[in-house]
């Protein structure tokens, strides 16, 4: 079984500061992927960034980047420069299981950007 | 291109009444989905198709049911309509699996009183 755990129900920021949000995860698979998504209040689910287990170099885009611990099992997303427009919810994902993959959310973070 | 649409964006049903929620892509994508949203778990997978005329289960099925006849459509029926299936549903397509991109519909909230 694989599992997605976000520790932090909600987290905060003033705008232009920077913010880490923590996910760590488990499977039993050497190949698998990860990712970010943001769920802002018009509902829709968007990618933020995707990560290879196999990519030692962490993905980065635009403002967001992530520390990919694949020791630890961790997998952190950094927002440089918080924009009012980051406030969301924000869904850590793995997508792990051989040759049929399947995709498990964590509970998410409810990210909320200060003026 | 549309993306993922879905149709109703809200419902209100009746217990024991019946609904199909409506999913259609234009992507040409192989993979549809259809995912449940509940306050604070995030997105439990209800069932999955990777081409038309395939389907399977995923982690919460019961109560549902779902058909893939064309690539552009995965509808999700509801049968007899309990109020342990009021969430938010979201159709997601992607080309070859969940290992990338997924592609969202807008979701539907709906209320099974």
């Amino acid at each position: 079984a694989q599992t997605v755990t976000q520790s932090q129900p909600e987290m905060s920021v003033q705008e232009a500061e920077t913010v880490t949000l923590s996910c760590t995860y488990d499977t039993s698979e050497n190949n698998y992927y990860l990712f970010w998504y943001k769920q802002p209040p018009s509902r829709q689910m968007i990618l933020v960034i995707r990560q290879e287990a196999y990519k030692q170099q962490n993905a980065t885009e635009n403002r967001f980047s992530v520390n990919f611990q694949k020791a630890a099992k961790s997998f952190s997303l950094k927002i440089s420069d918080s924009q009012l427009g980051d406030t969301a919810m924000y869904f850590c994902a793995l997508a792990s299981g051989g040759s049929n993959y399947k995709l498990t959310f964590g509970k998410g973070t409810l990210l909320t950007v200060n003026p | 291109n549309a993306g993922v649409t879905q149709t109703p964006k809200f419902r209100i049903l009746k217990i024991g009444q019946s609904m199909t929620l409506q999913c259609a892509q234009d992507m040409n994508h192989n993979y549809m989905y259809w995912y449940r949203q509940d306050p604070g778990m995030g997105l439990k997978l209800i069932y999955y198709s990777v081409g038309a005329g395939i389907t399977d289960k995923g982690e919460v099925p019961n109560g549902y049911n779902v058909s893939r006849s064309t690539t552009e459509d995965f509808p999700l029926r509801l049968e007899l309509a309990a109020p342990s299936q009021t969430s938010v549903y979201f159709c997601a397509s992607s080309y070859q699996g969940p290992n990338e991109k997924l592609f969202f519909g807008s979701g539907t909230q709906l209320s099974v009183l």
